[in-house]
């Protein structure tokens, strides 16, 4: 596609409540990244995959987070019994190989609100 | 560990004045630094990235520049326009964690007509 695309835009979900966040890259780049942007905070990375592979899974907040990424494309942020503190703007982004030189593009995020 | 900051935290101008943001960061061990955009409930988009190794970069009305020793980089808006009206990030990449940006709090920019 022609930039990164993410699914939902917009959630509410009720405390407790399971939720996937989709993203789908840039076509043909190998790098793919989550961040969280929380309100009045700055941008916070959560994981980074290489193909599909996740070699730094450390920005995860908690064991409730997990992400996937199949066929070295689309990937998935799940969020197991969200809490309050969930709600956030959780931006993808992309890059071709995960090299020093790169510009990395992000999505318009997907903002989601824990009620 | 890497700290970024960006000064000022908001900045207010009128339509058609030159003006420039600040950005500061406490490793000069990275890769490089890019500039971003971020409109109110919308995503990021870049506007430039400089290299370590370069001293600045220029697109349109834009220009970015890099002093990597002392740790600074000012992205400099010309003739600024209502358009303009945005928050600016900087992040850098660090050579110790090279897939993870470093963001600033963003400086948040309104131009009045």
């Amino acid at each position: 596609g022609a930039g990164v695309s993410q699914s939902p835009s917009n959630k509410v979900t009720e405390k407790g409540k399971d939720v996937e966040l989709r993203c789908d890259p840039i076509s043909g780049h190998t790098a793919l990244y989550w961040y969280r942007q929380s309100l009045g905070q700055g941008l916070e990375f959560l994981i980074y995959f290489q193909g599909n592979s996740a070699p730094d899974k450390s920005g995860l907040p908690s064991d409730r987070f997990s992400a996937e990424r199949t066929g070295g494309s689309v990937s998935t942020l799940t969020i197991q019994r969200t809490q309050q503190e969930d709600s956030a703007v959780y931006l993808c982004a992309s890059s071709f190989v995960q090299a020093s030189g790169n510009t990395i593009y992000f999505g318009e995020g997907s903002w989601l609100t824990v009620v | 560990k890497q700290e970024v900051t960006q000064i000022p935290a908001a900045l207010s101008v009128p339509e058609g004045e030159n003006l420039v943001l600040n950005c500061s960061f406490t490793d000069s061990a990275i890769y490089n630094l890019q500039w971003f955009r971020q409109d109110p409930g919308k995503g990021l988009t870049s506007l430039l990235l400089i290299q370590s190794s370069q001293r600045e970069q220029t697109s349109g009305r834009l220009n970015a520049s890099l002093d990597k020793s002392s740790g600074r980089s000012t992205l400099y808006i010309a003739a600024s326009q209502p358009g303009d009206s945005a928050t600016y990030l900087c992040a850098v990449r660090p050579v110790d964690s090279s897939y993870k940006l470093i963001f600033g709090s963003g400086t948040r920019l309104l131009v009045r007509p």
